[in-house]
């Protein structure tokens, strides 16, 4: 079992759909929770973290951790073109030394 | 504007030869790190480094270097070594051991593509 799991889609939704990414993992010590956005060609982003459970929303974007199913999230709300990217997961123990990546869900946003 | 650094943004390699690509920050951050990026896989480490002069090898090490001789620069060295160079390299800082109220993320760079010719 990889120690990260996520939907590689591809995505495909229709401009102003709310899109929901996903991610699953194993190891119960990690404790901080990313999400990256990657445009083609490009380096990663970061879009938001979290730390240990709960949600966390800025504008369009909520991530949500519920550790005790080792389940993360990210929702987008009202989607536009301009997000059309790679969207990549992250998350490490409480002191960074491991940071462990999904493979990454690649999103479309149809005008 | 703090960030990071990498160059080249492209490079072209015969077989057999040696690369270098540059990593640099001025985000003062003490780690740095070497991810590798294949299409459809996710960032594999290759090395990092939690402290000038000090290195450890990451996922995919082999046919790889690095030196951290300065808290700023990371550089990587693919060697003739490598079997399968041809991807997409990031380069990445963080401040670990971040309590709280600080934030324990990755900051990337924009990558640099190198293709074997």
């Amino acid at each position: 079992q990889k120690e990260v799991e996520q939907d590689p889609g591809p995505l495909s939704v229709p401009e102003g759909a709310i899109v929901s990414l996903n991610c699953t993992y194993s190891n119960s010590a990690f404790q901080y929770f990313m999400w990256y956005r990657q445009y083609s060609r490009k380096g990663p982003e970061l879009l938001m973290y979290t730390y240990s459970s709960g949600n966390k929303e800025d504008g369009r974007f909520t991530a949500q951790v519920d550790k005790s199913s080792k389940y993360i999230s990210l929702f987008i709300r009202d989607s536009q073109p301009s997000d059309s990217a790679t969207y990549l997961c992250a998350m490490t123990n409480n002191y960074g030394q491991n940071f462990v990546f999904g493979p990454g869900t690649r999103l479309s946003v149809l005008p | 504007d703090g960030g990071i650094t990498q160059s080249p943004k492209y490079l072209f390699r015969k077989e057999g030869q040696n690369v270098t690509l540059s990593c640099e920050q001025n985000l003062n951050h003490d780690a740095m790190y070497w991810y590798r990026q294949d299409p459809g896989q996710g960032l594999r480490l290759i090395y990092y480094s939690q402290i000038v002069n000090d290195f450890q090898k990451g996922d995919i090490a082999e046919g790889y270097s690095v030196s951290r001789e300065k808290k700023e620069s990371f550089p990587l060295t693919v060697t003739s070594a490598q079997k399968n160079p041809t991807a997409f390299y990031l380069c990445a800082s963080s401040t670990p051991g971040r309590d709280l109220s600080g934030a324990n993320v990755l900051t990337f760079g924009a990558g640099s593509r190198l293709t074997v010719l």
